[in-house]
C-alpha cells in the first residue's frame, strides 16, 4: 500500500471552469476526509465519510462544491463555476474506523486565474 | 468547539540548539491533540499524538510534547535541531466531532 493518492497534484483553471479531484485511500480506511488549505494556513475541514456515506460538512463546503464517495474506497471533490478564492491546497486524508490519526495525501493544488 | 494558536510564525534556530514550537488550545471536550510537519510539496506527517495517557508524549525523529491541562499547552520540543527539521509545522486538536481543527502553522528554519 502507497498511501493516500491524489489526482491531479496540480490544477490550473481559468475561472467559471469545473474541476474534479480524485482522492484514492489506504485500502482498509473506511474514514476519509477532504481538507482545504490556503497560503500561511492551516488546513481547514472541508467534509468527511465513514465508507459511501457523508457525515459530515463543513460551511466552507459551499453549494459550487460537491464530494461523492460512491463505492466506499476513492472519492471525487468537484468545484463548480471556480472562483480566484478557490485557489488552495486540497488535502485528502483516511483514517480506520475508531482511530482518530489521519494519514494525508500530498495534495492537489488549485490555481484559478 | 475547538481551536488552536500556535503562538509563532516563524522561529528560526541554529544547527544543534533546542526547538521549541509553542501551541495552546481550546477544547470543551477531553481532547486529543496532535503535531504534524509539512515539508514543501509534500502532504502532513504525523510528528506525535496525545490521547490522555502519559502527559509527555514521544514522537518521531527526536520531537516530544507536554500535554498541560492547567495551561491548555501542549508544547513541541526537540533538544537538538537538524537540518532536515526545517518544515513547516502544525498542531491540531479534536475534541467530539471527529475532524481535526489545525492551528495556522510555525515555519521552522534551521541555520547551519
Amino acid at each position: 500500500d502507497t498511501g493516500v493518492s491524489q489526482d491531479p497534484r496540480h490544477k490550473i483553471t481559468k475561472r467559471g471552469q469545473n474541476v474534479t479531484f480524485r482522492c484514492d485511500p489506504i485500502s482498509e480506511h473506511n474514514r476519509l476526509y477532504w481538507y482545504r488549505q490556503t497560503l500561511g494556513q492551516g488546513p481547514e475541514f472541508l467534509t468527511y465519510f465513514q465508507n459511501e456515506a457523508q457525515l459530515e460538512k463543513s460551511r466552507l463546503l459551499s453549494d459550487r462544491f460537491s464530494a461523492e464517495r460512491p463505492k466506499g474506497s476513492f472519492s471525487t471533490l468537484e468545484i463548480q463555476r471556480t472562483e480566484q478564492g478557490d485557489s488552495a491546497m486540497y488535502l485528502c486524508a483516511s483514517s480506520p474506523y475508531g482511530a482518530n490519526v489521519l494519514t494525508f495525501g500530498a495534495g492537489s493544488r488549485l490555481t484559478v486565474l | 468547539a475547538q481551536s488552536v494558536t500556535q503562538l509563532d510564525s516563524h522561529v528560526s534556530v541554529s544547527e544543534g540548539t533546542p526547538v521549541l514550537l509553542r501551541c495552546n488550545y481550546s477544547s470543551s471536550y477531553s481532547p486529543s491533540l496532535f503535531w504534524y510537519v509539512q515539508h514543501p510539496n509534500k502532504g502532513l506527517q504525523l510528528l506525535l499524538k496525545y490521547t490522555s495517557a502519559a502527559t509527555l508524549v514521544k514522537g518521531i525523529n527526536g520531537f516530544e510534547a507536554e500535554f498541560k491541562k492547567s495551561e491548555t499547552s501542549f508544547h513541541l520540543t526537540k533538544p537538538s535541531a537538524h537540518m532536515s527539521d526545517a518544515a513547516e509545522y502544525f498542531c491540531a486538536v479534536t475534541g467530539s466531532a471527529r475532524q481535526l481543527t489545525f492551528g495556522s502553522g510555525t515555519q521552522l528554519t534551521v541555520l547551519p
